[in-house]
């Protein structure tokens, strides 16, 4: 059973850079998944981040592309979240979550199978 | 960028029938996925594909796909369904954006 945790601070500073890292257990980051980064601010839906292939490949939201990093560390089978320029608007529970895809004849689906429990971030002075 | 659109709430009678709607253009070239979210909880991934359930997910969840509108329909709600459903798809905008549904609060009287 893959489990993934989140791991970080629960409290950033206004300008200040987020870093959240995700740990895999009971599978490989090598597999042929993405992992991703989603979040979800208090009372409001979920917000795609962006993610990443053990290659190394990023895909990110256009809205928060020039302030995110993703990066993967193969031999500790994690992958890690940096935000810079934190504000009051990136408070939010961060999530981890493998995503995998099955693709049929014309079409493809895309779809989280494991979620990490999520991580409150609050950004405050 | 596209837009996944969902109707904010829906009600459902206990042991009846509702269906959850998400609409979007990137849905005429990709296959919706499903999730549940019970307050203070991460989602759980309940529907991919047409119509296919994750192991464990019991088969009163059933999907539909046509056009630009995917669905997700449980028969014979349970108290326990009462939650937040988000659909997820991939942006038909650019090869390699995603986005989630607005969300439906669904609430079983």
């Amino acid at each position: 059973q893959v489990q993934l945790q989140e791991s970080g601070p629960g409290l950033v500073k206004p300008s200040g850079t987020l870093s959240l890292t995700c740990s895999v257990s009971g599978g490989s980051i090598f597999s042929s998944n993405w992992w991703t980064w989603i979040r979800q601010p208090p009372g409001k839906g979920l917000e795609w981040i962006g993610e990443i292939y053990h290659s190394g490949t990023t895909n990110y939201n256009p809205s928060l592309k020039s302030r995110v990093t993703i990066s993967v560390e193969k031999s500790r089978n994690q992958f890690s979240l940096e935000l810079s320029s934190m504000s009051a608007a990136d408070t939010a529970v961060y999530y981890c979550a493998r995503r995998g895809t099955e693709y049929y004849y014309e079409s493809s689906s895309y779809f989280f199978d494991y979620w990490g429990q999520g991580t409150l971030v609050t950004v405050s002075s | 960028s596209s837009e996944l659109t969902q109707d904010p709430a829906m009600s459902v009678a206990l042991g009846q029938t509702v269906r959850i709607t998400c609409q979007g253009d990137s849905l005429r070239n990709y296959y919706a996925s499903w999730y549940r979210q019970k307050p203070g909880r991460a989602p759980v991934f309940v529907m991919y594909g047409e119509n296919s359930r994750p192991s464990g997910i019991p088969d009163r969840f059933s999907g539909s796909s046509s056009g630009n509108t995917a669905s997700l329909i449980i028969t014979g709600a349970l108290a326990e369904d009462e939650a937040d459903y988000y659909c997820y798809s991939r942006d038909s905008s650019s090869d390699h954006y995603y986005v989630f549904g607005t969300g439906t609060k669904v609430t079983v009287l």
